[in-house]
């Protein structure tokens, strides 16, 4: 059974840094790329950038360039995703979501999310 | 950058009523991709490359289009298509996936 398992819910302060993860279980973790995407409070999706494990690559919507870091541990089928100097603007549930490689496919597969409210 | 906008944002139907949701690009895409996502539910690929239903999606939904102009549509609408529907695109440069902004179908 395919799974992407991300980390707990969030509470952290404006300035901060978050970093969660999306564990990836049932398929082989670099036959894939993996998504992240946002979803402010009662707003649509937005597409934050991908990675792909096998390469080690990275793409990004430029508006989450600096904001947003990717990267994925191969050794335990891991995506994680750091957000820095978090502000208000932040406060979101963010979805890892994968895709696979050899064809554009759309997002096959997502993980439960990750909200993270930012507040003092 | 491509944009996508979706008409109607919200839409009401009746059991068994005939539904379609529009997503018109601001250039010409290739496929178009459509997910369901119900509330406090993570989303769920509804439709890929246009018109191939993902599995499990009953086959009362299709989704049809081109360049411009694409459309997912319900056959006759049954209380568990209550939903909110994204379309996608994706385009190669650079690399960048977009989402529409949305329709919200409700039952009447």
């Amino acid at each position: 059974e395919v799974k992407l398992q991300q980390s707990g819910d969030e509470l952290v302060r404006p300035g901060a840094s978050v970093k969660m993860s999306c564990k990836a279980s049932g398929y082989t973790f670099t036959d894939y790329a993996m998504h992240w995407v946002k979803q402010s409070p009662g707003q649509g999706l937005e597409w934050i950038g991908t990675i792909i494990p096998l390469i080690d690559t990275t793409s990004y919507n430029q508006k989450f360039k600096g904001k947003a870091t990717l990267t994925a541990d191969k050794s335990s089928n891991t995506a994680y995703m750091e957000l820095s100097r978090l502000t208000s603007e932040d406060s979101a549930v963010y979805y890892c979501a994968r895709e696979v490689l050899i064809t554009t496919s759309g997002f096959d597969y997502w993980g439960q999310g990750v909200m993270v409210t930012v507040s003092s | 950058e491509i944009v996508l906008t979706q008409s109607p944002t919200t839409i009401a139907a009746s059991p068994g009523e005939k539904v379609t949701i529009t997503c018109r690009a601001s250039s010409s895409v290739s496929y178009m991709y459509w997910y369901q996502q119900k509330s406090g539910a993570s989303p769920k690929l509804w439709i890929y490359d246009t018109s191939k239903l993902a599995s499990g999606v009953p086959n009362r939904f299709s989704g049809s289009g081109s360049g411009t102009s694409y459309s997912l549509t319900i056959n006759t609408m049954e209380t568990e298509d209550a939903a909110t529907y994204y379309c996608q695109q994706w385009s190669s440069t650079p690399p960048t996936w977009t989402f529409g902004g949305g329709t919200k179908l409700e039952l009447k």
